[in-house]
């Protein structure tokens, strides 16, 4: 089983929608839980870092996190053609030397169409 | 305030020939990560270093691959006897050294190896 799994898509959705991003992973012990955008042939971008469950809010991105459930999620409200991107989730802190090693889902690649 | 820097962004070897990937993090950032991205996979983490020292290298390849982050200088990614294998998108990440957590990545070095 993979440590952290993720839909690869793609997903298409039209300028203006509500987007749904998701991971689940298998270690409860997991603490920290970040989402990263990647444009085509670019490095990636930091978008949210949280910590434990909750709720995180930026502009028109919010991500959450339940550890019950061990499933993360984050949302873009508004959704615009710039958005288009592979997004990433990627989670760390398990403890002892995996601190610093952040492990990454597969990427979820959406398209934001005019 | 410059990001994470890497050169170079592009780099071509035939096979058996060393490929060295320069890092530079950004400005008051002590801690580097070497993540990998192979064609149609994720990000993988490799290795993560501070000044002059190894903290976590789980991730390198046991033969041919190797890290350093001196004193002075770049962090250096080294990959000696290259194969086609290792063609992919090498980047950097740092952090500071509050929250190894909150990782910014540079633009990546893209190895082709012929």
């Amino acid at each position: 089983q993979k440590e952290v799994e993720q839909d690869p898509g793609p997903l298409s959705v039209p300028e203006g929608a509500i987007v749904s991003l998701n991971c689940t992973y298998s270690n409860s012990a997991f603490q920290y839980f970040m989402w990263y955008r990647q444009y085509s042939r670019k490095g990636p971008e930091l978008l949210m870092y949280t910590y434990s469950s909750g709720n995180k809010e930026d502009g028109r991105f919010t991500a959450q996190v339940d550890k019950s459930s061990k499933y993360i999620s984050l949302f873009i409200r508004d959704s615009q053609p710039s958005d288009s991107a592979t997004y990433l989730c990627a989670i760390s802190g398990a403890g002892g030397t995996s601190y610093g090693k952040l492990t990454f889902g597969q990427g979820t690649i959406l398209t934001v169409h005019p | 305030n410059a990001g994470v820097m890497q050169n170079p962004r592009h780099l071509v070897r035939r096979r058996g020939q060393e490929a060295r990937l320069r890092c530079s993090p950004m400005k008051g950032h002590s801690h580097v990560y070497w993540y990998r991205q192979l064609p149609e996979e994720g990000l993988k983490f490799m290795v993560y270093l501070q000044k002059e020292n190894i903290i976590d290298e789980s991730g390198m390849p046991k033969e041919r691959f190797s890290a350093e982050f001196p004193k002075e200088g770049p962090s250096i990614l080294r990959i000696q006897q290259v194969v086609r294998g290792d063609s992919a998108a090498y980047f950097c990440a740092s952090s500071p050294p509050t929250n190894y957590n909150e990782q910014f990545f540079g633009p990546g070095t893209r190895l082709t190896v012929l």
